[in-house]
């Protein structure tokens, strides 16, 4: 069963405007982390953000949030004042289990972002 | 600058043939693990190792094999048995001593089957 899904496939978004990138996930673990990686045209995989199950709080990184509604399952990435250099693939992974003794990371699918100048 | 890094960049080999792709981190990370991706999909879990000498498999470990002799190093070989090998593959790794124990990607190989 898919554990991680992104539904937006590809978005545009105008620079210097605010885009928020969905993500849902299953899991009936109580202890979970989420990650989002944006990669660019060269391939590489590049952290931008995480969120515990039990963190109280959003996590914000810069111009990086992350909308975790628990109840709901879902854990937006929200980018504001987007840039050209944002214009990537983003994608949405789930661990479940403690971070320190769980080791595999479930992706989703990705959502391709077209930042529009 | 500590990294991982993954070579050749591009790589081209006949069908049938084995393959094997470089992996190394200076990074200190117990944990690495190999991933593939094909064009517009997410990555998917080949094999990963917690510690040296000792890996597991992952969601698609089949026609694939890996070692971990060191703690820097984890090559991963694409057999002959592997139906569909054209893919983008990466290497990570992760310590668990750096609180959120996320993972650290290098920057991958094409591998092309011809």
């Amino acid at each position: 069963a898919q554990k991680i899904t992104q539904t937006q496939p590809g978005m545009f978004v105008q620079e210097k405007e605010a885009v928020t990138l969905d993500c849902t996930y299953d899991t009936s673990d109580p202890s979970y982390g989420l990650f989002w990686y944006k990669q660019p045209s060269s391939g590489e995989m590049i952290f931008l953000i995480y969120q515990g199950s039990y963190d109280q709080q959003n996590a914000t990184e810069g111009r990086y949030s992350l909308n975790f509604q628990k109840a709901r399952k879902s854990a937006n990435l929200v980018i504001s004042a987007s840039q050209l250099g944002d214009s990537a693939m983003y994608f949405c992974a789930m661990r479940e289990g403690q971070k320190d003794s769980s080791y595999k990371l479930i992706f989703g699918s990705g959502t391709r972002l077209l930042v529009r100048p | 600058d500590g990294g991982i890094t993954q070579s050749p960049k591009y790589l081209f080999r006949k069908e049938g043939q084995n393959v094997t792709l470089s992996c190394e981190q200076n990074l200190n990370h117990d944990a690495m693990y190999w991933y593939r991706q094909d064009p517009g999909q997410g990555l998917r879990l080949i094999y990963y190792s917690q510690i040296v000498n000792d890996f597991q498999k992952g969601d698609i470990a089949e026609g694939y094999s890996v070692s971990r002799e060191k703690k820097e190093s984890f090559p991963l070989t694409v057999t002959s048995a592997q139906k569909n090998p054209t893919a983008f593959y990466l290497c990570a790794s992760s310590t668990p001593m750096r609180g959120l124990n996320e993972q650290f990607f290098g920057p991958g190989t094409r591998l092309t089957v011809l």
